[in-house]
């Protein structure tokens, strides 16, 4: 199942530069498009989210792209924090809700 | 502030054995999901559970699989027979409308 692809499986960025981590996908019905983040031995924790009607949201350090023609979204932290580094999933669903399909994750490393 | 709680952490169970993972969702929820993670690879929609029945599950949901909410607090996952290929992270999640959802911390399932 590729409908959600995360095509970099690592990140490195240096403490207090733009850390973009990036997603695509494939079926047109996805209407809801969310952000988690993963520490090792924990679960996803819910980041950020965007509805298809948007194409940006802002929440603090974090923002999220949606480019719908291009069936591609980002999430930009701004100043990344060591604190940052774990595993981002990027996840959708439909316009009723329910299940997420989620990308492979990346793992982000927030160098001090 | 309020968590999805999941025991146990980590299960060993023979092959051919009934498991039941448990969950608690937030308490206020509405929707509730179980999700799987085999090692190595994508996290995996299983089923969801709303109004006391199952609203929506994947094709890994089969007549193994048995979902439960049995006292109005608790929501459980139960594999009749378990198989090696059932070893997995399994994540319980809850949401108060369609999204976000919200996860717990995962119970590890090791199939011997």
């Amino acid at each position: 199942d590729q409908q959600v692809k995360q095509n970099s499986p690592s990140l490195s960025v240096q403490e207090g530069r733009i850390s973009i981590l990036n997603c695509d996908y494939t079926n047109s019905m996805f209407d809801y498009f969310l952000w988690y983040k993963k520490y090792p031995a924990e679960g996803p924790t819910f980041l950020i989210s965007i509805s298809s009607i948007k194409d940006k949201n802002e929440d603090g350090r974090f923002t999220v792209f949606l480019n719908k023609s291009a069936k591609h979204l980002s999430l930009h932290i701004v100043p990344s924090q060591p604190g940052d580094s774990a595993v981002y999933f990027c996840a959708a669903s439909g316009a009723q809700g329910g299940k997420l399909i989620f990308g492979q994750g990346t793992e982000l490393s927030v160098k001090p | 502030e309020p968590e999805v709680t999941q025991t146990p952490s980590h299960q060993v169970t023979q092959m051919g054995q009934e498991v039941i993972l448990r969950c608690v969702p937030i308490s206020n929820h509405l929707y509730f999901y179980w999700y799987r993670q085999i090692l190595g690879q994508k996290v995996e929609f299983l089923v969801s559970f709303y109004n006391n029945e199952i609203s929506e599950k994947s094709e890994i949901f089969d007549d193994q699989f048995s979902v439960e909410r049995p006292d109005g607090s608790n929501f459980t996952l139960k594999i009749r027979s378990t198989k090696l290929e059932d070893s997995a992270m399994y994540f319980c999640a809850s949401s108060k409308g369609v999204q976000p959802q919200h996860f717990g911390d995962g119970t590890r399932l090791s199939i011997l």
